[in-house]
C-alpha cells in the first residue's frame, strides 16, 4: 500500500533563516505531487505541483520554491523566510491528474 | 467568496444524534471528495464522488451527490466521540480546460459524551 511521509513534523525557525521540508512517498511509482498551506478558517491554498522529476507548477507567487529530484521525493524550500511563512503546509500525492489526492500527516513551521 | 463553501462552520451534537455537513461549489463538480482532519494532523480520505446522484457509506458516514453535482452533504448516523474533528471537502472542476483542486474552509464537529 502508499504511504506518504513528511519531515519534520513541526519546525520553529528564525525570520530570514532558510527552510527546507521534505515530501516522501512510498508504494507507487510516478505520482503527481503537490504542496499545499493550510491557514485557519481560509482553506488549502495549493502552491506547487508536479507531474514528473523536475517539472514544477507554481500556483502563486511567494517567497518558497519546490523542487523534485527523485521520482517520489518532494521538497518545499526556502532562502529566507518570513513572518507570514508561517502555517501548516500539507504534501499530497495522486496517481494521476484529477484522480483523488491523499494527504501526507503535514509540517507546523512558525517563524518568529 | 469561497468558490467552495462548506456549512455549517462548526457543529456541536450530543452523543447519539445524527448530523449533516453540506458542501456547495459554484462551479459543475467533476469529483468531490471528503476528508477528516484532527487539529494538527494531515487529510484522511474518507471517499469520492463522481456521479450525479451518487451515494457512498462507510461506517456510519454517508455522502450524496446531488445530480447537478454542484452541492454534496455529508451525513453521520448515531455520531460518537470518535467522530469529532474537521471534514473538510475538495472538489475537482476544470478552469479554462484545466483540472484544478478546490477545498472548502472546513466544518469542526464535536460530539459531547
Amino acid at each position: 500500500s502508499q504511504t506518504i511521509h513528511q519531515w519534520p513534523a513541526t519546525l520553529v525557525q528564525p525570520v530570514g533563516s532558510p527552510l527546507s521540508l521534505e515530501c516522501t512517498v512510498e508504494g507507487t511509482s510516478n505520482p503527481n505531487l503537490y504542496w499545499y498551506r493550510q491557514a485557519a478558517g481560509r482553506g488549502l491554498q495549493l502552491l506547487f505541483y508536479s507531474v514528473g522529476i523536475g517539472q514544477i507548477s507554481s500556483e502563486v507567487p511567494q517567497n518558497l520554491s519546490a523542487s523534485r529530484p527523485q521520482d517520489r521525493q518532494f521538497i518545499l524550500s526556502s532562502k529566507k523566510l518570513l513572518l507570514s511563512d508561517s502555517g501548516f503546509y500539507l504534501c499530497a500525492w495522486s496517481p494521476g491528474p484529477g484522480e483523488t489526492q491523499y494527504f501526507g500527516p503535514g509540517t507546523r513551521l512558525l517563524v518568529l | 467568496s469561497q468558490e467552495l463553501e462548506q456549512s455549517p462552520q462548526s457543529l456541536i451534537v450530543q452523543e447519539g444524534k445524527n448530523l449533516t455537513i453540506n458542501c456547495t461549489s459554484s462551479k459543475t463538480l467533476y469529483g468531490l471528495y471528503w476528508y477528516k482532519q484532527k487539529y494538527g494532523e494531515g487529510l484522511i480520505f474518507l471517499m469520492m464522488l463522481q456521479k450525479g446522484g451518487e451515494e457512498k457509506s462507510h461506517e456510519k458516514i454517508t455522502a450524496k451527490l446531488d445530480e447537478k453535482k454542484q452541492q454534496s452533504s455529508l451525513h453521520i448516523t448515531a455520531s460518537q466521540p470518535s467522530h469529532a474533528g474537521i471534514y473538510l471537502c475538495g472538489a475537482l472542476t476544470s478552469d479554462s480546460g484545466t483540472y484544478k483542486y478546490i477545498f472548502g474552509t472546513g466544518t469542526r464537529l464535536k460530539v459531547l459524551a
